[in-house]
């Protein structure tokens, strides 16, 4: 799982995103973000291409899956508590959904 | 109260030592997960389990479906080992995964 950009800072208001690539014909794929105390909390994800669910903070995103392989994480308006790790993860859901979850490395975004 | 809890929050230990982290939740599941992340580092899967127990290398670990608890144990604890280990259930009801806050361990050499 390939995440682009890895580091990014933006300015209030600015929009951004995050790119998420898999080339292991996924079906699933999501969107956490990671920050200190916090743990690991789900955005957005989704089951197939155009598909898309939110998760449990989707709030000020949204998301794209035109392709399969692909994922986006989409900020239209930055804003300073959005500053996070955002980690995308990948699951070949087609041989049921417990498989082990592949992450991508993270994307680290600091909105100024 | 979180539906998944981890134990301890942080560990430090001597390497060679044998380490447990646990993990108890409250929501009914369909798989447990066991991932590691190392400082500056992306995350990795260490184990899915549904049922039972299972071993890879020095990493074990088990799950009690009746209790609701799982275990990660590390045997011959190295520093190499240090990293945040989290704890991530796939719920039942709605198919979320639920995280565990993590537990920061640290061996010393």
């Amino acid at each position: 799982v390939t995440q682009t950009p890895k580091f990014q800072v933006l300015k209030t208001g600015q929009s951004m995103t995050l790119q998420c690539a898999q080339d292991m014909n996924h079906e699933y794929m999501s969107w956490y973000r990671q920050d200190p105390g916090l743990g690991l909390r789900l955005i957005y994800f989704s089951y197939d291409v155009k598909m898309k669910e939110k998760g449990d903070i989707p709030e000020g995103y949204s998301v794209s899956r035109e392709k399969k392989e692909r994922f986006s994480l989409i900020l239209e308006s930055a804003s300073t508590n959005q500053t996070s790790m955002y980690l995308c993860a990948s699951i070949n859901s087609g041989q049921g959904l417990n498989q082990p979850q592949h992450f991508g490395d993270g994307t680290r975004l600091s909105i100024l | 109260k979180n539906e998944v809890e981890q134990s301890p929050q942080n560990l430090t230990a001597q390497e060679g030592e044998f380490i447990t982290i646990n993990c108890s939740y409250s929501v009914g599941i369909s798989a447990l997960h066991w991932l590691q992340q190392h400082p500056g580092g992306g995350i990795v899967s260490l184990f899915m389990l549904s049922s039972g127990k299972k071993k890879h290398g020095r990493l074990i670990a088990t799950i009690n479906i009746q209790e609701k608890h799982s275990s990660l144990h590390i045997t011959a604890s190295h520093p190499r080992d240090s990293a945040v280990y989290i704890c991530a259930v796939r719920s039942n009801r709605d198919d979320k995964i639920i995280f565990g806050k993590g537990t920061r361990l640290h061996i010393l050499p």
